[in-house]
């Protein structure tokens, strides 16, 4: 079974710092790892998705990299900003017969503070 | 483009009352849809998905069910509602293992 972990659990900043969240998953055999935001109360925004073959993605400020050997991804911000506050999830989706299904971590809430 | 709608956004139920949520999909077609739960300190659990209208799998025993009567169209139903069905519940789409895009989320408060 697939399990996800998200280091830290939670992350306070000050405004301009670059910061990494970390995410660990037991099981290498994933399809594609995606990493969203979720501002309190409202849905998830998704972030950036990287293929199992890729290594990187980048979009804006933000850079997401794969390890699929070592069940690791990273998310770099970079510059922060206030308006990165948020909880940050990563998630698995194991492909094939799985049609899909994405199995999230936990999270870390990152506040940044002006 | 797409856009992903969920409704009600907030719900207060008494326990043993019934459920109806719904989702829809506007600007694709065929999509996979999904209902997800994340209760507190539980985090995001996957509770149904759809391949196709009529077809459903569960990931999850318990007292929710779901039904895709149309193509863009996903309804979370419950007969009787338990304390442990509060929560946030979220619904997702996307085009097979793609990216996955949430709708807005509806809050279910069962007293």
């Amino acid at each position: 079974k697939q399990e996800v972990t998200q280091i830290p659990a939670a992350l306070s900043v000050p405004e301009g710092e670059n910061l990494v969240l970390n995410c660990s998953f037991t099981d290498s055999a994933i399809y594609n790892l995606q990493w969203f935001r979720q501002d309190p109360g409202k849905g998830l925004t998704s972030l950036l998705l990287i293929q199992s073959s890729q290594r990187e993605q980048t979009s804006g400020r933000l850079n997401a990299s794969l390890d699929k050997s070592s069940g690791r991804s990273t998310l770099y911000i970079a510059a922060s900003q206030p308006g990165d506050s948020a909880t940050y999830l990563c998630a698995v989706n194991a492909g094939g017969t799985s049609y899909g299904k994405l199995t999230f971590g936990q999270g870390t809430i990152l506040t940044v503070h002006p | 483009s797409q856009t992903i709608h969920q409704w009600p956004a907030t719900l207060v139920q008494p326990v043993g009352s019934p459920l109806s949520l719904e989702c829809t999909v506007e600007g694709t077609s065929n999509p996979n849809l999904y209902w997800y739960r994340q209760a507190a300190g539980r985090g995001l659990q996957l509770l149904f998905y759809s391949v196709g209208i009529g077809q459903i799998s569960s990931e999850v025993p318990q007292n929710l069910s779901a039904s895709r009567p149309q193509d863009r169209q996903f309804i979370l139903s419950s007969k009787k509602l338990l304390l442990s069905d509060s929560g946030f519940y979220l619904c997702a789409w996307s085009v097979r293992e793609g990216t996955q895009y949430f709708g807005p989320g509806t809050r279910l408060t069962v007293l």
